[in-house]
């Protein structure tokens, strides 16, 4: 089945210590998002790419960043990671932008600990 | 800015009751509005969604919203409810027209009990 792959499922790194999560899709579809999912609360969005074409949200910390190499695979880096960036990572695609028009499609996340 | 605003946390209901969990957003323009819900251990997937035309629409799984433009909302219903409907719902929304992003409410957990 097409599908959002998130790996890994559960993350743990240490304080200060780079990290990468990965998605990857087979929908083919042009809209890529990050979103972070604290305990009790709505998930909220990082950025995306349309295409090839970054958006950071206003709110994103410089410690968050992502790369998209190809259609299919994009990344969340947290440079520095802090006690705080501990969450649930979500990414989710979209056939087009087009002001909401299409449904977005989302992985099973990551969920991150900073010891 | 956008906002979304789930009534309730926590819903605990028994098989065969009636549902309906509220959502209520703040926008300054017109929206499309989803539910999604997501099933213990699973990850989101959309329940249904309302872009236009007729304010109450069926989604899968037996559920509908009606979407209230004078009352800002778009609560879900399900006329009788099945323990495997046990899952956390999410309602969203996003504008229209012009650069808008999702925005999701916190999330309401529905328990249901055999």
């Amino acid at each position: 089945d097409a599908m959002v792959i998130q790996n890994p499922r559960y993350q743990v790194t240490q304080f200060g210590k780079p990290v990468t999560l990965s998605c990857s899709q087979t929908l083919n579809h042009n809209v890529m998002y990050w979103y972070q999912q604290k305990s009790s609360q709505a998930p909220k969005l990082l950025f995306h790419y349309y295409d090839k074409d970054f958006n950071n949200e206003a709110d994103t910390p410089d410690n968050f960043q992502s790369r998209r190499p190809n259609t299919s695979f994009c990344f969340l880096d947290i440079r520095s990671p802090g006690l705080g960036d501990a969450a649930m990572y979500l990414c989710a695609t979209s056939r087009d932008w087009a002001s909401g028009l299409y449904e977005q499609y989302f992985g099973p996340g990551t969920r991150l600990t900073v010891t | 800015a956008q906002s979304v605003s789930q009534h309730n946390h926590h819903v605990i209901l028994s098989e065969a009751a009636s549902l309906e969990l509220g959502c209520n957003y703040s926008y300054g323009g017109t929206v499309n509005l989803f539910w999604y819900v997501q099933y213990p251990g699973q990850h989101l997937q959309l329940l249904l969604k309302y872009f236009s035309g007729d304010p109450l629409v069926k989604g899968i799984k037996g559920f509908e919203a009606e979407f209230i433009k004078s009352k800002f909302s778009f609560n879900l219903r399900k006329p009788s409810v099945q323990w495997s409907d046990t899952a956390e719902y999410f309602c969203a929304v996003i504008g229209n027209s012009g650069y808008s992003t999702l925005t999701f409410g916190k999330g309401t957990m529905l328990l249901v009990s055999p």
